[in-house]
């Protein structure tokens, strides 16, 4: 069946760096659009990026611009989120979903980060 | 890009009608045919529920319905049943490509 898998998650001090990564399977991975969408605790869904099929365009929230790079490798169905510079406020539960149409139809489980000394 | 508004929380009984209301501007809610709601059970994943404004995907209950008037987007859940309480989220499409959320409402059933 359709599904995202994200890992990666972890606690890590502030001004460190992780690579979160979602795995997808039971869809064509390569003709679809794909974001990262996080949640702080107690907060709302925020959207933070998202990168066209082939990579070409990739889109970032103010919040995270700068500091987190987005990319995929289509052979490994895989998609990534490189967070750098990391601070209290990136403290989240961090979902990828695919994306249509700017409508999110598949949802991942999350991966918890903490950013924490 | 700010986040869209939603009341923090709505409630209703049983069998009632509930409108949830996702206040944007004319930059993005009140242009964008890409509106969609979600429905957010906390440790769940979210669920895409509305898409385009007032469109339902395949397998989402009949019972939910969207909307939109100027700059605001209503999801309405009709027949209210106790799995309905969640968190509910609005989304729109805005410039460069990018989306932006509504801060959320929590649904009680009382």
């Amino acid at each position: 069946q359709v599904q995202l898998v994200e890992s990666g998650g972890d606690l890590v001090k502030p001004g460190g760096s992780l690579r979160l990564s979602c795995a997808a399977s039971g869809f064509t991975f390569s003709d679809h659009y794909m974001s990262w969408i996080r949640q702080a605790p107690g907060k709302g869904l925020e959207w933070i990026s998202k990168i066209s099929p082939t990579g070409s365009y990739r889109g970032y929230a103010d919040s995270v611009q700068g500091r987190f790079t987005i990319s995929r490798d289509n052979a490994k169905n895989s998609l990534y989120l490189q967070m750098d510079s990391l601070s209290a406020e990136d403290t989240a539960l961090y979902y990828c979903a695919r994306e249509i149409y700017y409508r999110l139809d598949v949802w991942g489980q999350g991966a918890t980060v903490t950013v924490s000394s | 890009q700010s986040a869209l508004t939603q009341p923090a929380s709505v409630s209703g009984s049983p069998g009632q009608s509930i409108t949830i209301s996702c206040t944007g501007t004319s930059s993005d809610v009140g242009s964008s045919d890409y509106v969609s709601w979600y429905r957010h059970n906390p440790g769940k994943a979210p669920q895409l529920i509305i898409f385009n404004v007032s469109d339902r995907p395949s397998g989402v209950s009949i019972r939910f319905s969207g909307s939109r008037s100027g700059n605001t987007a209503s999801l309405t859940i009709s027949g209210l049943q106790a799995e309905d309480e969640a968190d509910y989220y609005c989304s729109s499409s805005v410039t460069a490509g990018h989306v932006v959320f509504g801060g959320g409402t929590k649904l009680t059933v009382l």
